[in-house]
């Protein structure tokens, strides 16, 4: 059965501040790794879809990070703003984009 | 608004009743997706559709049902088999790669 973790399962950081959170998965099966951001009251958005080992990906003041050989992604927040407070979710794509395996999210709470 | 519908917010329902949850899409999408969230559990998958007519058994099928009968719409059955029904359940929908999300039904089952 394969397993994605995400750690810390929650996390509390300073408005100003930079972070940073991780994507753990087996690296036996892969096909992609997708980010999603999900705000109270509102639907999971996605933020990026990696495929590539070493790939790189930047949207504003996040971004994310691939390494499929050693099985991890890291997603990182540049000067955290309060509108950045949401659930982070990983997940994924073994063998297609189709049958996603998702983690528990990590819950970032930006304090002003 | 292209997007995605998901009805009702809430629901309730007595236990042994089979219950329906309705999800349409406007974004053309192919393929569609039914998804249970637990507390502290990531997004499971329940039934997947990849095309109209057809749809596929996911990691948590026991007591649910799906049909896809046009490309727009794929609707949940929660049935008296499913043994702890009460959860919040996700419908999605995807071109090829990134999934499109509804609002999300809260289903208590009394």
């Amino acid at each position: 059965i394969l397993n994605v973790e995400q750690s810390p399962q929650s996390l509390h950081v300073q408005e100003g501040d930079s972070t940073n959170f991780t994507c753990s998965f087996p690296s036996s099966n892969f096909y992609a790794l997708h980010w999603y951001r999900w705000e109270t009251a509102k639907s999971p958005e996605a933020l990026f879809v990696m495929t590539l080992n070493g790939d790189e990906k930047k949207k504003g003041r996040i971004s994310a990070t691939l390494n499929t050989k050693e099985g991890y992604s890291y997603l990182y927040i540049k000067g955290s703003q309060p509108e950045d407070s949401a659930t982070y979710l990983c997940a994924l794509g073994a063998d297609s984009n189709y049958q996603l395996i998702w983690g528990a999210g990590t819950k970032l709470i930006i304090k002003p | 608004d292209g997007g995605i519908t998901q009805s009702p917010k809430y629901l309730f329902r007595k236990e042994g009743q089979n219950v329906t949850l309705s999800c349409e899409q406007n974004l053309n999408h192919d393929a569609m997706y039914w998804y249970r969230q637990d507390p502290g559990q990531g997004l499971r998958l329940i039934y997947y559709s990849q095309i109209v007519n057809d749809f596929q058994k996911g990691d948590i099928a026991e007591g649910y049902s799906v049909s896809r009968e046009k490309k727009e719409s794929f609707p949940l059955t929660v049935t008296s088999a499913q043994k702890n029904p009460t959860a919040f359940y996700l419908c999605a929908s995807s071109s090829e790669v990134e999934q499109f999300f509804g609002p999300g039904t809260r289903l208590t089952v009394l």
